[in-house]
């Protein structure tokens, strides 16, 4: 069974800039999540979808950071303007259900933000 | 908030020796995770213990669940310097888990 696939892998950019990151869920699980991972600290959850509806957003700065899930499978999160403080490893996991909290992670996107 | 703190931050030990990691959160939950993360594989969960539940294994590790003092330990018996990894707990609830901001596990050869 094929895992979490996230790019790219790693990522540099200047400040105000604008940046991407992928993610395609194991085929068939109807949750996908958003993480943001500060080093040093736990993933926070950035946003988390029920097929292709936002179940919950609410730690997501709307401001700078949209994200979506077309169809229902897989997503792309966007960084429009970066700030230095933006810079961590975002993860992208899924889960086969809402309800089922066991979640596979992706190998994250690793952001500098210079 | 419902976020599970570890403890101790960072533990040191050598190999074959136990290590235990605990985890302390603040609300109600349905359910309790542990997760490794390693340069090597990632983030990967571990085990589940629900709330009605006090104590599960899988393999060479045992979870415990105290909801009354809202506190849960990961034992890691024997340990392997493969172990060596920060372990997170995510407290369940409504369907969203939220993590801990880990302990690091070293395990020396």
């Amino acid at each position: 069974e094929a895992g979490v696939a996230q790019s790219p892998r790693y990522k540099i950019i200047e400040k105000r800039q604008s940046v991407a990151f992928w993610c395609n869920p194991i085929s068939g699980h109807a949750t996908l999540y958003w993480y943001q991972q500060i080093l040093g600290q736990g993933p926070k959850l950035l946003i988390q979808f029920q097929n292709n509806g936002v179940v919950d957003d609410s730690q997501l700065p709307k401001d700078r950071f949209s994200a979506e899930r077309l169809k229902g499978v897989d997503s792309t999160l966007k960084i429009q303007p970066a700030k230095l403080e933006d810079s961590a490893v975002y993860l992208c996991a899924s889960s086969l259900l809402f309800s089922s909290y066991e979640q596979f992670f992706g190998p994250g996107t690793r952001l500098t933000v210079l | 908030s419902q976020q599970g703190e570890e403890d101790p931050q960072a533990l040191s030990i050598q190999e074959g020796e136990n290590a235990t990691m605990n985890c302390s959160y603040k609300t109600s939950i349905n359910n309790l995770q542990w997760y490794r993360q390693n340069s090597g594989r990632g983030l990967v969960h571990l085990i589940l213990i629900r709330s009605n539940e006090r104590e599960k294994h899988s393999g060479r590790l045992r979870v415990t669940l105290d909801t009354s003092k809202k506190s849960s330990s990961l034992l890691i018996t024997a340990s392997r310097a493969a172990d060596t990894a920060s372990y997170f707990c995510a407290t369940g609830y409504a369907g969203k888990s939220t993590f801990g901001d880990g302990t690091t596990l070293t395990v020396k050869p």
